[in-house]
């Protein structure tokens, strides 16, 4: 069974950083692309980020983009998002999401259970 | 950059049908994607592809892509499928995942 667990959420200052990561298991994780999407509380969903499975492409929502990188241990099955310079309107819940086939654009699936992040003072 | 727009609701009485629209500047040329997001659950791929199911999805739920609209429908509501829906599609022009707003499915 694929499972996607994220961890690293909390509560962070204006200004501050924060690294999120995700924990797969189930499948061969070097081989699929992998993305981050928020939702702020009460708000749709909005997409942060994708990496390839090699890691060697990233692509970053206009919002994050210069602020939050990208990146992934494909010996440890792990998927992580460093945040920096975070601002209020980065209050989310953070989903990881599996894209579901090994090549073009596809769909997500499946997404872990998401990790909170509040930026506040 | 890529705008989808989407009815914000839609209601349906139990046993009737949910049409769910997304526009989008000739989005028939692109592929859409369509989740299920229940009350504080992660959403769940429910078309894909502009209409392939993925197993597990009921066959109640179907979906269409033409010109400047993709169309998700539900068939034989049911109580169980209140909840939001988005669309996504990729878009090439600015190397970005796009999502609608969602529409929220009420049940009557």
């Amino acid at each position: 069974e694929v499972q996607l667990l994220e961890s690293g959420g909390g509560l962070i200052q204006p200004g501050g950083s924060l690294r999120l990561s995700c924990a797969a298991s189930g499948f061969t994780f070097g081989n699929y692309a992998m993305n981050w999407v928020r939702q702020a509380p009460g708000k749709g969903l909005e997409w942060v980020s994708v990496i390839t499975g090699s890691g060697s492409g990233t692509y970053y929502a206009d919002s994050v983009k210069g602020r939050f990188t990208v990146s992934r241990d494909n010996s440890k099955n792990t998927l992580f998002l460093q945040m920096k310079s975070l601002r209020a309107e980065d209050t989310a819940i953070y989903y990881c999401a599996k894209c579901m086939s090994t090549s073009g654009w596809p769909s997500f699936d499946p997404w872990g259970q998401g990790t909170l992040v509040t930026v506040s003072s | 950059s890529y705008v989808l727009t989407q009815p914000p609701s839609v209601s349906v009485a139990p046993g009737k049908t949910a049409t769910i629209t997304c526009g989008g500047d000739s989005i028939g040329s692109k592929n859409v994607h369509w989740y299920q997001q229940r009350p504080g659950q992660a959403p769940v791929v429910v078309i894909y592809y502009d209409s392939d199911r993925p197993s597990g999805i009921p066959e109640r739920f179907s979906g269409s892509n033409s010109g400047n609209t993709a169309t998700l429908t539900i068939s034989r509501v049911e109580a169980g499928d209140e909840a939001d829906y988005y669309c996504q599609v990729w878009d090439r022009s600015s190397d970005h995942y796009v999502f609608g707003a969602g529409t929220k499915v009420t049940v009557l």
